[in-house]
Protein backbone atom coordinates (compact mmCIF):
# COMPACT_ATOMS: atom_id res chain seq x y z
CA UNK A 1 0.00 0.00 0.00
CA UNK A 2 1.20 3.42 -1.18
CA UNK A 3 1.73 5.86 2.03
CA UNK A 4 2.87 8.90 2.49
CA UNK A 5 3.68 10.60 6.26
CA UNK A 6 4.34 14.10 6.53
CA UNK A 7 6.12 15.23 9.83
CA UNK A 8 8.27 18.13 11.25
CA UNK A 9 5.05 20.96 11.54
CA UNK A 10 4.59 23.39 14.40
CA UNK A 11 4.92 26.86 15.87
CA UNK A 12 7.17 28.72 14.36
CA UNK A 13 8.12 32.67 14.78
CA UNK A 14 7.87 34.97 12.01
CA UNK A 15 12.09 34.62 10.47
CA UNK A 16 12.52 31.01 11.61
CA UNK A 17 13.08 28.14 10.29
CA UNK A 18 11.48 24.46 9.76
CA UNK A 19 12.30 21.36 7.92
CA UNK A 20 9.32 19.33 6.75
CA UNK A 21 10.06 15.34 5.96
CA UNK A 22 8.03 13.03 4.13
CA UNK A 23 8.60 9.62 4.36
CA UNK A 24 7.65 7.47 1.50
CA UNK A 25 6.69 3.61 1.71
CA UNK A 26 4.80 1.33 -0.23
CA UNK A 27 6.50 2.38 -3.74
CA UNK A 28 9.50 2.14 -5.44
CA UNK A 29 10.13 5.89 -4.06
CA UNK A 30 13.15 6.29 -6.26
CA UNK A 31 11.41 5.96 -9.35
CA UNK A 32 8.98 8.54 -8.22
CA UNK A 33 9.15 12.73 -8.91
CA UNK A 34 7.45 14.67 -5.85
CA UNK A 35 6.04 17.70 -4.75
CA UNK A 36 4.42 19.67 -1.99
CA UNK A 37 1.63 21.48 -2.17
CA UNK A 38 0.41 23.47 0.46
CA UNK A 39 -3.40 24.48 1.77
CA UNK A 40 -3.60 27.69 3.98
CA UNK A 41 -6.55 27.58 6.53
CA UNK A 42 -9.77 27.33 5.18
CA UNK A 43 -8.44 28.18 2.03
CA UNK A 44 -7.29 26.38 -1.85
CA UNK A 45 -4.55 24.44 -2.66
CA UNK A 46 -1.52 25.69 -3.46
CA UNK A 47 1.76 24.10 -5.54
CA UNK A 48 4.91 24.70 -3.48
CA UNK A 49 7.53 22.76 -5.49
CA UNK A 50 8.73 19.83 -7.56
CA UNK A 51 11.58 17.89 -7.49
CA UNK A 52 12.88 15.13 -9.79
CA UNK A 53 13.06 11.29 -9.66
CA UNK A 54 16.95 11.75 -8.57
CA UNK A 55 17.15 14.65 -6.89
CA UNK A 56 18.92 16.69 -9.21
CA UNK A 57 16.18 19.38 -10.82
CA UNK A 58 14.02 21.39 -8.29
CA UNK A 59 11.47 24.18 -9.49
CA UNK A 60 9.48 26.31 -6.89
CA UNK A 61 6.31 28.66 -6.85
CA UNK A 62 6.89 32.14 -7.09
CA UNK A 63 5.55 32.82 -3.19
CA UNK A 64 8.76 30.38 -1.54
CA UNK A 65 11.00 30.97 -4.18
CA UNK A 66 14.49 31.95 -2.82
CA UNK A 67 13.47 30.71 0.67
CA UNK A 68 12.22 26.99 0.66
CA UNK A 69 14.50 23.89 -0.72
CA UNK A 70 13.49 20.83 -1.74
CA UNK A 71 15.75 18.22 -1.49
CA UNK A 72 15.09 14.03 -1.22
CA UNK A 73 16.95 10.89 0.11
CA UNK A 74 16.20 7.69 -1.84
CA UNK A 75 18.70 5.23 0.16
CA UNK A 76 15.87 6.36 3.17
CA UNK A 77 12.35 7.03 1.34
CA UNK A 78 12.12 10.43 2.55
CA UNK A 79 11.46 13.96 0.88
CA UNK A 80 12.02 17.05 2.83
CA UNK A 81 11.01 20.96 2.56
CA UNK A 82 13.78 23.45 4.10
CA UNK A 83 11.96 26.42 4.78
CA UNK A 84 13.44 29.82 5.95
CA UNK A 85 12.48 33.18 6.52
CA UNK A 86 8.77 31.84 7.11
CA UNK A 87 6.14 34.48 7.11
CA UNK A 88 2.82 34.87 8.50
CA UNK A 89 1.40 33.91 5.17
CA UNK A 90 3.66 30.75 5.11
CA UNK A 91 0.93 29.59 7.65
CA UNK A 92 -0.48 26.11 6.20
CA UNK A 93 -0.99 22.22 6.33
CA UNK A 94 1.78 21.17 3.77
CA UNK A 95 1.13 18.08 1.91
CA UNK A 96 3.76 15.80 0.03
CA UNK A 97 2.47 14.51 -3.26
CA UNK A 98 3.53 11.76 -5.46
CA UNK A 99 3.54 12.34 -9.96
CA UNK A 100 1.77 9.31 -11.21
CA UNK A 101 3.37 7.58 -13.72
CA UNK A 102 0.20 5.76 -15.21
CA UNK A 103 -2.35 8.81 -15.60
CA UNK A 104 0.19 10.89 -17.98
CA UNK A 105 -0.70 12.56 -20.90
CA UNK A 106 2.45 13.67 -23.15
CA UNK A 107 4.36 12.80 -19.85
CA UNK A 108 2.60 15.45 -17.62
CA UNK A 109 1.27 13.67 -14.91
CA UNK A 110 -1.37 14.96 -12.02
CA UNK A 111 -0.80 13.84 -8.23
CA UNK A 112 -2.13 10.06 -7.48
CA UNK A 113 -1.40 9.57 -3.87
CA UNK A 114 -1.16 12.51 -0.96
CA UNK A 115 -0.08 12.57 2.24
CA UNK A 116 -1.96 13.66 5.44
CA UNK A 117 0.02 16.77 6.07
CA UNK A 118 1.71 18.30 8.37
CA UNK A 119 0.12 21.98 9.90
CA UNK A 120 2.72 24.50 10.29
CA UNK A 121 2.29 28.11 12.30
CA UNK A 122 3.97 31.12 11.26
CA UNK A 123 3.45 33.38 14.30
CA UNK A 124 4.91 35.23 17.20
CA UNK B 1 1.75 32.93 -14.65
CA UNK B 2 -1.76 30.87 -15.82
CA UNK B 3 -4.83 31.60 -13.27
CA UNK B 4 -7.50 28.78 -13.43
CA UNK B 5 -11.25 30.51 -12.30
CA UNK B 6 -13.39 28.09 -10.84
CA UNK B 7 -17.30 28.63 -10.77
CA UNK B 8 -19.57 28.73 -8.94
CA UNK B 9 -17.74 29.05 -5.65
CA UNK B 10 -20.32 27.20 -3.95
CA UNK B 11 -22.53 25.10 -5.76
CA UNK B 12 -26.20 23.64 -3.06
CA UNK B 13 -27.46 20.80 -4.94
CA UNK B 14 -29.80 17.84 -3.83
CA UNK B 15 -28.90 13.67 -4.13
CA UNK B 16 -29.67 12.54 -7.04
CA UNK B 17 -29.52 15.90 -9.17
CA UNK B 18 -26.94 16.40 -11.85
CA UNK B 19 -23.88 19.19 -11.18
CA UNK B 20 -21.57 21.40 -13.23
CA UNK B 21 -18.55 22.60 -11.96
CA UNK B 22 -16.61 24.83 -14.62
CA UNK B 23 -12.63 25.59 -14.83
CA UNK B 24 -11.46 28.77 -17.05
CA UNK B 25 -8.06 29.04 -17.79
CA UNK B 26 -6.39 32.41 -18.58
CA UNK B 27 -4.55 30.97 -21.38
CA UNK B 28 -5.02 27.95 -23.14
CA UNK B 29 -3.51 24.35 -21.03
CA UNK B 30 -4.29 22.35 -24.01
CA UNK B 31 -5.54 19.01 -22.33
CA UNK B 32 -3.31 19.04 -19.41
CA UNK B 33 -6.07 19.71 -17.02
CA UNK B 34 -6.78 17.24 -13.90
CA UNK B 35 -9.76 17.17 -11.19
CA UNK B 36 -9.02 16.60 -7.02
CA UNK B 37 -12.38 16.29 -4.86
CA UNK B 38 -11.08 16.56 -0.91
CA UNK B 39 -13.23 15.92 1.59
CA UNK B 40 -12.73 18.19 4.93
CA UNK B 41 -9.83 16.90 7.35
CA UNK B 42 -8.61 15.07 4.12
CA UNK B 43 -5.79 14.89 1.55
CA UNK B 44 -7.31 15.74 -2.22
CA UNK B 45 -8.02 12.62 -3.95
CA UNK B 46 -7.34 12.57 -8.21
CA UNK B 47 -10.64 12.14 -9.88
CA UNK B 48 -9.60 13.10 -13.94
CA UNK B 49 -6.43 13.74 -15.27
CA UNK B 50 -6.04 14.75 -19.39
CA UNK B 51 -9.41 16.56 -19.19
CA UNK B 52 -11.65 13.85 -19.50
CA UNK B 53 -9.99 10.87 -18.30
CA UNK B 54 -11.52 9.16 -14.93
CA UNK B 55 -8.83 7.75 -12.51
CA UNK B 56 -8.62 4.10 -11.90
CA UNK B 57 -12.02 3.38 -9.08
CA UNK B 58 -13.68 6.86 -10.02
CA UNK B 59 -16.86 6.23 -10.34
CA UNK B 60 -18.59 6.72 -14.12
CA UNK B 61 -21.05 9.46 -12.87
CA UNK B 62 -18.10 11.51 -12.70
CA UNK B 63 -17.21 12.98 -16.27
CA UNK B 64 -14.22 15.79 -17.61
CA UNK B 65 -14.64 17.35 -20.66
CA UNK B 66 -13.34 20.23 -22.54
CA UNK B 67 -9.98 21.74 -23.97
CA UNK B 68 -7.60 24.76 -24.18
CA UNK B 69 -9.57 26.96 -21.49
CA UNK B 70 -12.53 25.98 -20.71
CA UNK B 71 -13.11 22.93 -18.40
CA UNK B 72 -16.42 21.04 -17.06
CA UNK B 73 -16.45 18.61 -14.18
CA UNK B 74 -19.99 16.92 -14.15
CA UNK B 75 -21.30 14.81 -11.87
CA UNK B 76 -24.93 12.62 -13.38
CA UNK B 77 -25.99 12.09 -10.21
CA UNK B 78 -25.24 13.35 -7.02
CA UNK B 79 -24.33 10.84 -3.95
CA UNK B 80 -24.50 12.00 -0.42
CA UNK B 81 -20.48 10.94 -0.35
CA UNK B 82 -19.98 13.78 -3.61
CA UNK B 83 -20.72 16.80 -1.43
CA UNK B 84 -17.19 18.27 -1.14
CA UNK B 85 -14.71 20.69 -2.57
CA UNK B 86 -13.46 20.20 -6.27
CA UNK B 87 -10.43 21.97 -7.41
CA UNK B 88 -9.27 21.89 -10.88
CA UNK B 89 -4.96 22.06 -11.60
CA UNK B 90 -3.63 22.56 -14.75
CA UNK B 91 -0.01 21.54 -16.20
CA UNK B 92 0.36 22.70 -19.45
CA UNK B 93 3.96 24.63 -18.66
CA UNK B 94 5.26 21.08 -16.44
CA UNK B 95 6.48 21.02 -13.86
CA UNK B 96 5.15 24.32 -12.82
CA UNK B 97 1.53 24.01 -12.41
CA UNK B 98 -1.27 25.82 -10.50
CA UNK B 99 -4.66 24.96 -9.29
CA UNK B 100 -8.37 26.84 -9.18
CA UNK B 101 -9.61 28.18 -6.03
CA UNK B 102 -12.36 25.38 -5.77
CA UNK B 103 -15.90 24.89 -5.78
CA UNK B 104 -17.48 23.69 -2.94
CA UNK B 105 -20.31 21.59 -3.46
CA UNK B 106 -22.87 21.46 -0.82
CA UNK B 107 -26.00 19.79 0.08
CA UNK B 108 -29.21 21.75 -0.47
Amino acid sequence: EVQLVESGGGLVQPGGSLRLSCGASGFTFSNYQMNWVRQAPGKGLEWVSYIDSSGSTMYYGDSVKGRFTISRDNAKNLLYLQMNSLRADDTAVYYCARETQIYCINGVCPFDYWGQGTLVTVSS
Amino acid sequence: EIVLTQSPATLSLSPGERATLSCRASQSVRSYLAWYQQKPGQAPRLLIYGASNRATGIPARFSGSGSGTDFTLTISSLEPEDFAVYYCQQRSNWPLLTFGGGTKLEIK
